[in-house]
């Protein structure tokens, strides 16, 4: 099956300021979906994409899914405490309908 | 609002012991899942069901059995527990998509610890 990346690991964010984690596939992806898991909870669905080069937003989240569909991104501005916890993709191979999570990026924000 | 519920937020057991971990959902999903999740390594899949008596292996299959007499619960079974099964484990649920995963929606976790 497809083996899914994330990078960074950790990211520490100055509150206020944007970042980027990026989500990287081995092989083509029929969609993927993004997760977040705050704290002491379980991870919670927050978005699915599915078409080639698809952008989609969420107040100040916006994910995206690159056009040869290997790829995906999310980025976050002007961060806030809310905004901590630790951040998966999960990817759909287009010949496997199981979901490869990604390792996932932890969020820490500075005050 | 979709709830998966699992049996225990803590469990400890010895090793040799054979494990049992109850998950049990409310919304009629078809699909449901059994994940560990270890610092560093995301979640791995162990198995999944797609229907009652239906079982696939997921990535990291061995020394783990599931069993799904019941559409809404799926049980997650270590059959001689040794301590590298110590870690997290979540469950989780989702509709049956087609052609397209539907989203999960996971329980709060199991942690188990062997000793």
């Amino acid at each position: 099956g497809q083996q899914v990346m994330q990078i960074p690991q950790y990211q520490h964010v100055q509150e206020g300021e944007d970042f980027t984690t990026y989500c990287n596939s081995s092989t083509t992806l029929s969609n993927i979906q993004w997760y977040k898991q705050r704290p002491g909870g379980h991870p919670v669905f927050l978005i699915q994409l599915v078409k080639s080069g698809e952008v989609k937003k969420q107040k100040r989240l916006t994910f995206q899914f690159g056009e040869a569909k290997k790829n995906s991104s999310l980025h976050i501005t002007a961060t806030q405490t809310t905004d901590v916890g630790t951040y998966f993709c999960a990817g759909e191979g287009s010949n496997d309908y199981k979901l490869s999570f990604g390792a996932g990026t932890t969020v820490t924000v500075r005050a | 609002d979709v709830k998966v519920t699992q049996s225990s937020r803590y469990l400890v057991k010895r090793t040799g012991e054979k494990v049992f971990l109850e998950c049990v959902q409310d919304m009629d999903h078809e699909n449901m899942f059994w994940y560990r999740q270890d610092p560093g390594l995301g979640l791995r899949l162990i198995y999944f069901s797609y229907d009652v008596k239906m079982k696939e292996k997921g990535d990291i299959p061995e020394g783990y059995s599931v069993s799904r007499e019941k559409k809404e619960r799926f049980s997650l079974i270590l059959e001689s527990a040794s301590t590298n099964q110590t870690s997290m484990y979540l469950c989780a649920s989702s509709l049956f998509g087609t052609g397209v995963n539907q989203p999960q929606h996971f329980g709060d976790g199991t942690r188990l610890s062997i000793l």
